[in-house]
Order: structure tokens, then sequence, then C-alpha cells
């Protein structure tokens, strides 16, 4: 079964502190791995996007790495703000068939001044 | 607003009514999917049309569960014989068939039901 595991399940930092968020996969074959973000009672929104071929991609303070051999990412938030609260959702995309993605539980976090 | 709308946001009702969700997706996707959302955990795939085609319905969590799209334009998800356990967000979304695999899909706010 394609899961997606993330860690930790929840997190808790000051305000202006770095944080990193993981995400481990099984998906496969793999096509892309998105990270989305989801504020309380609200959809989930793209925050960044990597397929195969690339290691590390930035969005402003969000910076993401793949490591497609081990099957892990990451998603560093650096300079954290307050309404960087909210959970982070692991995506990982199948290549071929449906193109189902795969959404992993997410990671709740809590930015306080 | 040119997103993807759900109504209605908030449902509460009792256990055994039937409930019914609307979705509208981005004019332009011709694939909607429904997921369902419960406190702690990721949006759990339900099922997708494309254009009106409903090409994924065995992740349905029961037959009191169905979906349509008759139009190929608006869905409607509806829960028969509601029970407790059915309380969660209901969230739709939409993607352009020519961009799956992508996996970028556009949600909307959302339907919260609660089942007394």
């Amino acid at each position: 079964k394609n899961q997606v595991e993330q860690s930790p399940q929840s997190l808790i930092i000051l305000e202006g502190k770095n944080c990193t968020l993981q995400c481990n996969y099984t998906v496969s074959p793999f096509s892309n791995l998105r990270w989305y973000k989801q504020d309380t009672g609200r959809g989930p929104v793209s925050l960044t996007i990597m397929t195969f071929s690339e290691n590390t991609k930035s969005n402003g303070r969000y910076t993401a790495t793949l490591d497609a051999d081990t099957k892990q990412s990451s998603l560093h938030i650096t300079a954290s703000q307050l309404s960087d609260s909210a959970s982070y959702i692991c995506v990982v995309t199948p290549s071929g068939g449906s193109y189902i993605p795969t959404f992993g539980r997410g990671t709740s976090l809590i930015v306080h001044p | 607003d040119t997103g993807v709308s759900q109504n209605p946001r908030h449902k509460i009702t009792k256990r055994g009514q039937n409930v019914t969700f609307r979705c509208d997706p981005i004019s332009e996707h011709n694939r909607l999917y429904w997921y369902r959302q419960t406190l702690g955990q990721g949006p759990e795939f339900l099922t997708y049309f494309q254009n009106e085609a409903q090409l994924e319905k065995s992740r349905l969590l029961s037959d009191r569960f169905s979906a349509e799209r008759p139009k190929g334009s608006f869905s409607t998800l509806e829960i028969q014989r509601t029970e407790q356990g059915d309380s969660a967000m209901y969230l739709c979304a939409s993607s352009a068939a020519d961009r799956v695999n992508t996996g970028e899909l556009f949600f909307g706010e959302g339907s919260r039901l609660t089942v007394l």
C-alpha cells in the first residue's frame, strides 16, 4: 500500500525560530511530491512541488528538499511567523495510472509570540 | 471568486438523516475529487470524476456514500442514514486533466458535518 508518513505529529516553536518537518513515503513509481499548508478550517493550499530530479526548492521562507533514493523529503521554515501556524501536509503523486495523490497526516505547527 | 466553492460550509444533522454536499469546481477544470478529513488526519481520498465519468469509487467508505457529477460541472456527495462516525470535514478539489501528473489540487473550503 502506498503510504506517506510525517513527523513530528505536532510542533510548537517561538516566533522567529526555524523548524524542519519530515516526510517519508513508499509511493512508487513516483511522479512528484508536494507540500501543502492547511490553515484551521480551510482547504489545503500547495506550497511547493518537487519532481524526481530535484533536490531542493525554495518558496520564500519555505525550502523543501527531496532525496528520491531514500524516499525522504523535508520542509524547512525559516524565521517563523505567527501566520505559519497551520498543518503542513506532504502529498505524493504516483506516476502513471490515475495520478491520485496520497496525503500524509500532516504536522501541526504552532508558532507562539 | 473563481476558486472551488463548497456548500454548505457547516451541516449539523441527527443520526439517520441524509445529507448532501455540493461542490462547484474551477470552471476550466475537468477533474473533480472528494476527500474526507477527520481531526488530526490528512485528507482521505473518496472518489473522483473526469468530466461526468466517475472513474474511481471503490474508496467510498460504504454504500451509504454516493457522488454524482451529472453534467461534468458541479458535483454532489450524498451520505444516507448518517452515523456519528461520519462526522468530518468533506473536501472537494479540482484540477485540469492535462495537469494531473503534477498532483496539484485546488481545494474548496470544505463542508463540515456534525452528526448528533
